[in-house]
């Protein structure tokens, strides 16, 4: 069965952390793999693609077939990086469980 | 940006009523268009695919005749809730894809459904 595995359901760190949100994915066929961020009272945003392979907002995550991975990277995290981090597979969309960042200061 | 207007934001209603949530491609057409629902402290969990002048697939265990789902055009879905009852108070979050469903997803703000 498709599955896309979030491991942590909260991560706090300090400001100027490192961050590192898991992301474990398990179906056939080629990945296609995103990352959305909720806000606060915010709608879900797409953060990032694997496809692309950019950085937004500092982030990146980079696909790992051998570990089947998509981790979430941000090497200096800030306050306002605090929000929900769902990762995301496929084209209808399988949805991780999510992981609450808190950044503290 | 591509935008999705979900529509009503929030809905309090007695239990027997059927309740219609609206689902708005603003500025691209979108021949697919996902509804999902979110309990508290847990994540999206996808219902059903709309899909635009046929039938919607509903994922296992949701009900389709409960959740009636109506893609009449590329720009709108909706989902009918029929009958509510407490158990389908939940926020329910509608999205679609741009780029004839190629590109990436946008989701609409959602909306709050309170079954009394």
């Amino acid at each position: 069965a498709q599955r896309v595995t979030q491991p942590e359901k909260l991560l706090s760190v300090f400001k100027g952390a490192p961050v590192e949100l898991k992301c474990n994915y398990s179906y056939s066929g080629s990945p296609e793999l995103f990352w959305y961020v909720q806000y606060s009272r915010q709608r879900l945003q797409l953060l990032l693609r694997h496809i692309s392979r950019e950085s937004i907002k500092g982030f990146t995550a980079d696909l790992n077939k051998g570990e089947t991975s998509f981790h979430l990277k941000k090497p200096f995290a800030q306050e306002e990086d605090s929000a929900m981090y769902y990762c995301a597979g496929r084209g209808k969309l399988i949805f991780g469980q999510g992981t609450e960042l808190s950044v503290k200061p | 940006g591509a935008v999705v207007s979900q529509h009503p934001s929030r809905v309090i209603c007695k239990s027997g009523t059927s309740v219609k949530i609206e689902c708005r491609s603003l500025d691209f057409q979108a021949t697919t268009m996902f509804w999902y629902r979110q309990f508290p402290k847990q994540s999206l969990m996808l219902m059903a695919t709309s899909n635009e002048g046929s039938k919607a697939t509903y994922e296992q265990g949701v009900e389709k005749d409960k959740f009636l789902i109506n893609h009449a055009s590329l720009t709108l879905s909706t989902l009918t809730v029929t009958s509510a009852h407490p158990e389908d108070s939940s926020f329910y979050i509608c999205s679609a894809r741009e780029n004839r469903g190629l590109g990436p997803q946008h989701f609409g703000d959602g909306t709050r459904l309170s079954i009394l």
